[in-house]
């Protein structure tokens, strides 16, 4: 059974700092996704990961996926208070499936 | 770009009714559709998958007779969530797959149930 964890589980952090959250999934797959969600809104898709070594960036955001270590990173650069949500990532169940499991979420908080 | 529209984007209901829910891609057809519910605070978790044409597969613990899928045609899918209780009360949100983008999934603008 595929397992996602994220690490950490709540992130208070101030406007101008770096930090990075982690996501560890327990079977292998080779699509990996990270998404924000708003309180009381739907999913915003940020990067889509198909292969070992992707690195995609977007702002202040950059996502990372090391397929053999079985784990991707968010690194969040200069944070601003906008960047103040939740972020998920999601592992596609049997590869290309599209069947995603998510992850426990990561619940950012951006201070002034 | 792809839009997946969901209808109602919210609902309250009395115990015992039913609530139909519509899953609708407006400018792709979907091969695929997703059901995920999502209680306060906490991650998705997968309900169940859609095909046109055929019937849902359920994920383990979800109860086939108490959520209802239907998929009609290649841009709607329909969860009903029969006899609702309180307990039922949660986001749900769908997801479909385009037939010419399968690297990704596009998730609907969820709906938040409520059942009193």
């Amino acid at each position: 059974e595929l397992k996602v964890e994220q690490n950490p589980l709540f992130l208070s952090m101030q406007e101008g700092k770096n930090y990075t959250i982690y996501c560890n999934y327990s079977t292998t797959s080779d699509r990996l996704y990270w998404y924000r969600q708003d309180p009381g809104k739907s999913l915003e898709s940020l990067f889509v990961l198909l292969s070992n070594g992707a690195v995609k960036q977007e702002g202040r955001l950059m996502a990372s996926l090391d397929t053999k270590a079985r784990l991707s990173t968010l690194h969040i650069t200069a944070a601003v208070h906008d960047l103040s949500a939740t972020y998920f990532c999601a592992v596609d169940h049997g590869g290309a499936t599209n069947k995603l499991i998510f992850g426990t979420g990561t619940l950012l908080a951006v201070q002034p | 770009g792809a839009v997946v529209s969901q209808h109602p984007s919210r609902v309250i209901c009395k115990s015992g009714t039913s609530v139909k829910i519509e899953c609708r891609s407006l400018d792709f057809q979907a091969t695929t559709m997703f059901w995920y519910r999502q209680f306060p605070k906490q991650s998705l978790m997968l309900m169940a998958t859609s095909n046109e044409g055929s019937k849902a597969t359920y994920e383990q613990g979800v109860e086939k007779d108490k959520f209802l899928i239907n998929h009609a045609s290649l841009t709607l899918s329909t969860l009903t969530v029969t006899s609702a209780h309180p307990e039922d009360s949660s986001f749900y949100i769908c997801s479909a797959i385009a037939v010419w983008k399968n690297t990704e999934a596009f998730f609907g603008q969820g709906t938040r149930l409520t059942v009193v």
